[in-house]
């Protein structure tokens, strides 16, 4: 029979619009999570992070946000440009010191 | 600073043939992590070392697959004998102390025909 690939959720927007990337996490022991983009033929790249002690942390155009009562994580990419279409992983680190990846959500950039 | 290596960077075999796909992680770096990424089930942990050893070997799919840090600047993953279904991109990951990001490789695409 055919086989069902993951379907990748895709957010598309326009250039210079504001992104917020979702991502629900699974274990309420993980004290570490990280974003990532992986552009085709290449390796997640780290974006930023965030300690489970802290709820916001901004970077260069970017923002991520924590809520541990959900569960719940979230990118924010500021005036989106071309060069952010990617699709966007976030990765949460347990105690083990495993990093459990979600399935990603594809970014399309509107010109 | 080169980052992760891998190599090869595509590889094509045969099922029932021996792969061998090699990283080299960050120097300096004692954590290393193998990932296998499809369309069907996305980025999967196989395996990680510490200080050169097996920590966690739960995600290696069965027994055809290994992996070895015979020293803290290199890892082997190895599938033997290769299966169509094993074709994926397989990624390597360092990283280093103090809960820091995972650095990850450009990848190996392995496919078994």
């Amino acid at each position: 029979g055919e086989s069902v690939g993951l379907h990748l959720p895709t957010l598309s927007v326009q250039e210079g619009d504001n992104s917020i990337i979702n991502c629900a996490y699974s274990n309420s022991a993980s004290d570490y999570f990280i974003w990532y983009k992986q552009e085709s033929g290449k390796g997640p790249q780290f974006i930023i992070d965030i300690r489970s002690n802290m709820d916001k942390r901004q970077g260069q155009r970017v923002t991520v946000l924590l809520n541990k009562t959900v569960k719940h994580l979230s990118l924010q990419i500021a005036a989106t440009q071309p060069g952010d279409s990617a699709v966007y992983f976030c990765a949460e680190k347990m105690p083990s010191y495993k990093y459990i990846f979600g399935t990603g959500t594809r970014l399309k950039v509107l010109a | 600073d080169a980052g992760v290596i891998q190599s090869p960077r595509h590889e094509v075999t045969e099922m029932g043939q021996e792969v061998t796909l090699r990283c080299k992680p960050i120097s300096g770096h004692d954590y290393l992590f193998w990932y296998r990424q499809t369309m069907m089930r996305g980025l999967e942990l196989l395996i990680y070392f510490n200080n050169n050893v097996p920590i966690d070997d739960s995600g290696m799919p069965e027994d055809r697959f290994s992996a070895k840090m015979p020293n803290a600047s290199f890892s082997t993953l190895k599938i033997q004998p290769s299966e169509p279904r094993d074709s994926a991109v397989y990624f390597c990951a360092s990283r280093g102390e103090g809960g820091s990001p995972l650095h990850f490789g450009n990848g190996t695409r392995l496919t078994v025909t």
